[in-house]
């Protein structure tokens, strides 16, 4: 069984230029989570969604981020514009559910923003 | 105070010690508890989940939880360099978090040398 996949591994671009990251979730799960992880932190969770609605996105900085997850299925991440400090690895999770769920994640894209 | 304090390291131990991981959490509502393993440059990976007091065991490893005292920890017996990676702890449940969020620690560094 395929696991979580993401796309693109890296990414280098300039501040104030755009990013966009896609996630495809284990197949089943109709949680999906975005976390970001700092360089020595811990992921930290950006925002999730059950099948295809945002239930958690209080941690998204809105003003220049953005997910949609369209029939519940795939997902996209952006950032626009990107700044500096969005520099970090963004980690896709997915999970069937319930009270003791498993998140299994993706491989992560490692964003360098110069 | 954090929500989840773990001691960042390096844990240094040679091959074929127990290595001992230690984790603290700040919600006493917090029902699910998890290690997970990321290898430098990787995505984090499940190795186990704990849910009642006490000791849990699998394999090589073992993940006692004392809730009262708001710990948990994660013994690897005959430790490998394989072993070598940041261990991450992981709650779910609390009461600031809700039962499906789950809010990392910032990792423990454990190098196994032989």
């Amino acid at each position: 069984e395929a696991g979580v996949v993401q796309s693109p591994r890296y990414k280098i671009i300039e501040k104030k230029q755009p990013v966009a990251f896609w996630c495809n979730p284990i197949s089943g799960h109709n949680t999906l989570y975005w976390y970001r992880q700092n360089l020595g932190q811990g992921p930290e969770l950006l925002i999730r969604y059950e099948n295809e609605e945002a239930v958690d996105d209080s941690q998204l900085p809105k003003d220049r981020f953005s997910a949609e997850r369209l029939k519940g299925v795939d997902s996209t991440l952006k950032i626009q514009p990107a700044e500096l400090g969005d520099s970090a690895v963004y980690l896709c999770a997915s999970s069937l559910g319930g009270d003791k769920n498993i998140q299994y994640f993706g491989a992560g894209t490692r964003l360098s923003v110069l | 105070q954090k929500e989840v304090e773990q001691n960042s390291g390096p844990l240094s131990v040679p091959e074929g010690a127990i290595a001992s991981l230690n984790c603290t959490y700040s919600d006493r509502g917090s029902q699910s508890f998890f290690w997970y393993r990321q290898y430098s440059g990787k995505s984090p990976e499940l190795i186990m989940s704990i849910y009642s007091n006490g000791d849990k065991e699998d394999g090589r490893f073992t993940a006692q939880l004392n809730k009262a005292s708001q710990y948990v920890s994660l013994l690897i017996r005959d430790s490998q360099p394989s072993d070598s990676a940041t261990y991450l702890c992981a709650v779910k449940g609390g009461f600031s978090g809700g039962y499906n969020k789950l809010i990392f620690g910032a990792g423990t560094r454990l190098a196994v040398h032989p």
